[in-house]
């Protein structure tokens, strides 16, 4: 099946560092990836729409130059958190949705295993 | 946009009893809903998934019900087992785009051996 790899699992940073991750499909291509950020207990919250190729949708609230994203290649999106506070402490999860032949129709969303952020 | 509400919020079975989560969706665009097992530290794994076209799915000890009409669909775990204790997570999707997913809040699972 589909795998998505996300690394690092876990990182602690210093505040104002940044803090990049990274996630891959590794068996299929993904012309578009998802970034989530989970607070304990709670559910994913969208974060951006990664597309290849071009610029991140991100969703209200989520600053774009806070959160980098790149999308360089079919199989590989990252995540920068710029100049990280210890409010960006949270668990950061990827997700792809591989393209069928019929297009998305038969392509569930699989997620990576997330990173675990704290910042100091 | 869609809204999907999951009940319950939490969930206690004895092993080898049955649990049921309802979710409810708003947007009837919606055609695609996957379930999520997400375990302590990990991200969410697919489980089951079930289509508009489709009432009811099924996969050994999980299945699945959809009603339309109602905007509703279900998850059934039988003769649960300790290991069946997780957050499960559902979703709803407009899949023919690859648009995004839309979650429940979750359900934390608990199955007391």
């Amino acid at each position: 099946g589909a795998v998505v790899s996300q690394h690092p699992s876990w990182v602690i940073c210093k505040s104002g560092t940044s803090v990049k991750i990274e996630c891959r499909s590794l068996d299929f291509q993904a012309t578009t990836m998802f970034w989530y950020r989970q607070f304990p207990k709670q559910s994913l919250m969208l974060m951006a729409t990664s597309n290849e190729g071009s610029k991140a949708t991100y969703e209200q609230g989520v600053e774009k130059d806070k959160f980098l994203i790149n999308h360089a290649s079919l199989t590989l999106s990252t995540l920068t958190v710029t100049s990280a506070h210890p409010e960006d402490s949270s668990f950061y999860i990827c997700s792809a949705r591989a393209r069928a032949a019929q297009g998305f129709m038969n392509s569930p969303l699989h997620f990576g295993n997330g990173t675990r952020l704290t910042v100091t | 946009g869609e809204n999907v509400e999951q009940h319950p919020s939490t969930l206690s079975v004895q092993e080898g009893d049955s649990a049921v989560i309802k979710c409810t969706y708003s947007d009837s665009a919606s055609n695609y809903f996957p379930w999520y097992k997400q375990e302590l530290g990990k991200g969410p794994q697919l489980i089951i998934d079930i289509r508009s076209n489709v009432g009811e799915k099924k996969d050994q000890r999980i299945a699945v019900t959809l009603n339309k009409t109602a905007k509703h669909f279900s998850l059934h775990i039988t003769e649960t087992q300790p290991e069946d204790s997780a957050v499960y997570f559902c979703a709803a999707s407009f899949s023919n785009t690859g648009n995004q997913f839309y979650f429940g809040t979750g359900t934390s699972l608990t199955v007391i051996p």
